[in-house]
């Protein structure tokens, strides 16, 4: 089983809608979460950290199940602009600070 | 702050031959990283670094070695280039305090791409 598992998509939606991505893990030691965004052809850049209590970033959220070992990305009011690949990623406690990186969904937003 | 930065941008290799790059970066974090993404797949960790003087190997160092001689920098070498080499490589650095206020956040450059024909 991946580490960090994803629906790699694509999810193609028009400009305006909510669109939801979610992510397994697979270690129960996985102690900080985070979502990144990669456009093509570059670098992957944090988008946000997700939290226990789950935490909002304008129209974005993110929530924690660690019980599940789960993690979803909701965002609302899509944009041309957040077409890109979405990637999850998981440190797990000991690991010296490496992340461990799903694969990532694309999402494509169109007018 | 530039953050991190990769040279060279681009970059095409003769099977066998040999290249250095470059990652710096000006946050003063203590841990940095070189992953390597192929088309469409994820990035893979090649090697890292938690202070100067000190490194280990990620997940696919074969054909890799590493340096941290400062804390700015962490170039990676090639040795022997070969074509599975081919890919774009990406250096990322972080923060950990070892009496917490670690973030475990990877900031990354621009990248490098690398071919090898």
């Amino acid at each position: 089983r991946k580490e960090v598992e994803q629906d790699p998509g694509p999810f193609n939606v028009p400009e305006g809608a909510t669109v939801a991505f979610n992510c397994t893990y697979s270690n129960s030691a996985s102690q900080s979460f985070f979502w990144y965004r990669q456009d093509c052809r570059k670098e992957p850049k944090l988008l946000m950290s997700v939290y226990s209590s789950g935490n909002e970033d304008g129209r974005f959220t993110a929530q924690l199940n660690r019980a599940s070992q789960y993690i979803s990305l909701l965002i609302r009011d899509s944009k041309l602009s957040d077409s890109a690949t979405y990637l999850c990623v998981v440190n797990i406690r000991g690991s010296q600070g490496n992340l461990i990186f799903g694969k990532g969904t694309k999402l494509s937003v169109k007018p | 702050n530039a953050g991190v930065t990769q040279t060279p941008k681009f970059r095409i290799l003769k099977i066998g031959q040999s290249m250095t790059l470059q990652c710096t970066q000006d946050m003063n974090h203590n841990y940095m990283y070189w992953y390597r993404q192929d088309p469409g797949m994820g990035l893979k960790l090649i090697y890292y670094s938690v202070g100067a003087g000190i490194t280990d190997k990620g997940e696919v160092p074969n054909g890799y070695n590493v340096s941290r001689s400062t804390t700015e920098d962490f170039p990676l070498r090639l040795e022997l280039a070969a074509p599975s080499q081919t890919s774009v490589y990406f250096c990322a650095s972080s923060y950990s305090g070892l009496a917490g206020g670690s973030t475990y956040e990877q900031y990354f450059g621009p990248g490098t791409r690398l071919t090898v024909t």
